[in-house]
């Protein structure tokens, strides 16, 4: 089993929707949890983190953690075509090395 | 720029041949990540430096990879006897090693193709 899983994809959403997209992970040392993007052919790209219970904001993106129910999601507001890309859920535990899910592809439709 | 760096970007090879990759963290970073990832993959763990000591290493790391960080710099990843299952994007990553939340950044990566 692998131990960080992301909700199968592919999502599609039209443009200035909310995107919705979910982590679980099975670590309960797991304690910070990182949401990347990554372009076709590129490199993941950090978009922001979070290791308390509730919500954390970045612009446009919202970050929530519930350790109880080891979730973690990510909503992508106003989503726009530039959003299209695939997202990928990080955890980290003392080991400092991060473990990610397969990454859910999203596509948002103009 | 002032971010990761790797090089070669691409890398074709046949079977059997010996690669090695580079990898320049972000300047004043002391802690080094090795990540391969396929295709329809998130990245998987390979190793980790902290300044020049390498502290941990992937149990599903074969003994044909072996990396180094001899200045607490950058790095090399080497691949011996390559094989075609090797083909992957291997990714490098840095983050500031402080106490508390570390973000890794992660450079292009090195693509590799093994024939």
């Amino acid at each position: 089993q692998k131990e960080v899983e992301q909700n199968s994809g592919p999502l599609s959403v039209p443009e200035g929707a909310i995107a919705s997209l979910n982590c679980t992970y099975s670590d309960r040392g797991s304690q910070s949890f990182f949401w990347y993007r990554q372009y076709s052919g590129k490199s993941p790209e950090l978009i922001m983190f979070i290791y308390s219970n509730g919500d954390k904001e970045d612009g446009r993106f919202t970050a929530q953690l519930n350790k109880a129910s080891q979730y973690v999601s990510l909503l992508i507001r106003d989503s726009q075509p530039s959003d299209s890309a695939t997202y990928l859920c990080a955890a980290s535990g003392s080991a400092r090395q991060l473990t990610f899910g397969s990454g859910t592809q999203l596509t948002v439709l103009p | 720029d002032t971010g990761v760096s790797q090089d070669p970007r691409h890398k074709i090879t046949k079977r059997g041949q010996n690669v090695t990759f580079r990898c320049d963290p972000i300047s004043e970073h002391n802690r080094l990540y090795w990540y391969r990832q396929t295709l329809g993959q998130g990245p998987e763990f390979l190793t980790y430096f902290q300044n020049e000591a390498q502290l941990e290493k992937s149990r599903l790391l074969s003994d044909r990879f072996s990396a180094e960080r001899p200045k607490g710099s950058f790095s090399t990843l080497e691949i011996q006897r390559t094989e075609q299952g090797d083909s992957a994007m291997y990714l490098c990553a840095s983050s500031s090693g402080l106490a508390g939340v570390s973000e890794q950044f992660f450079g292009p990566g090195t693509r590799l193709t093994v024939l």
